[in-house]
């Protein structure tokens, strides 16, 4: 089993629409989490850290399911702009490292 | 946020020479830099963890013979891609921490081996 995963999409919505993103993390003991956005060709960005109560930025909600190990983020009104992958990521417990799932991509159609 | 710089963001070499690959903390004194590999449309796979002035630690899998990391300061460490071959074109990328901080990026590097 991978120790992050994620459904790869593509997801196409339309401006506006609201969508959401769920990823699956395999340690029980991974205390930190993160979604990145890369966009083509270019170094991921930290979008936003996951908290245990949940953390809103803006239009962008993230959320942490420890019992089903599960952690999410929501865009609500989806600009153009928002198209791009979307990247989950938990720290390995201990060590500092950042171990990535295969990212959503994400496309935001006018 | 801080910044992580890398160098250079892309280079192509022929099949059987070496590339070196930089990867410089600008503002702050990094205590743990990561090197990735990322091929076309997969995910980011961590690769090695380099901690100043000690021997790197490889993922399973990784040759650390192939890639060599030298961590030689707090603000720079180095990846070189030895005997590079057409199957090691990818894109790589490294980040930096301290231990109160997230993992900051650098830009990346596009090899190209011919």
């Amino acid at each position: 089993r991978k120790e992050v995963e994620q459904d790869p999409g593509p997801f196409n919505v339309p401006e506006g629409a609201t969508v959401a993103f769920n990823c699956t993390y395999s340690n029980s003991a991974s205390q930190s989490f993160f979604w990145y956005r890369q966009d083509c060709r270019k170094e991921p960005k930290l979008l936003m850290s996951v908290y245990s109560s949940g953390n809103e930025d803006g239009r962008f909600t993230a959320q942490l399911n420890r019992a089903s190990q599960y952690i999410s983020l929501l865009i609500r009104d989806s600009k153009l702009s928002d198209s791009a992958t979307y990247l989950c990521v938990a720290e390995r417990p201990g060590t500092y490292k950042y171990i990535f799932g295969t990212g959503t991509r994400l496309k935001v159609l006018a | 946020g801080a910044v992580v710089s890398q160098h250079p963001s892309r280079v192509i070499c022929k099949s059987g020479t070496s590339v070196k690959i930089e990867c410089r903390s600008l503002d702050f004194q990094a205590t743990t830099m990561f090197w990735y590999r990322q091929f076309p449309k997969q995910s980011l796979m961590l690769m090695a963890t380099s901690n100043e002035g000690s021997k790197a630690t490889y993922e399973q899998g990784v040759e650390k013979d192939k890639f060599l990391i030298n961590h030689a300061s707090l603000t720079l460490s180095t990846l070189t891609v030895t005997s590079a071959h057409p199957e090691d074109s990818s894109f790589y990328i490294c980040s930096a921490k301290t231990v109160n901080t997230e993992a900051f990026f650098g830009q990346g590097t596009r090899l190209t081996v011919v």
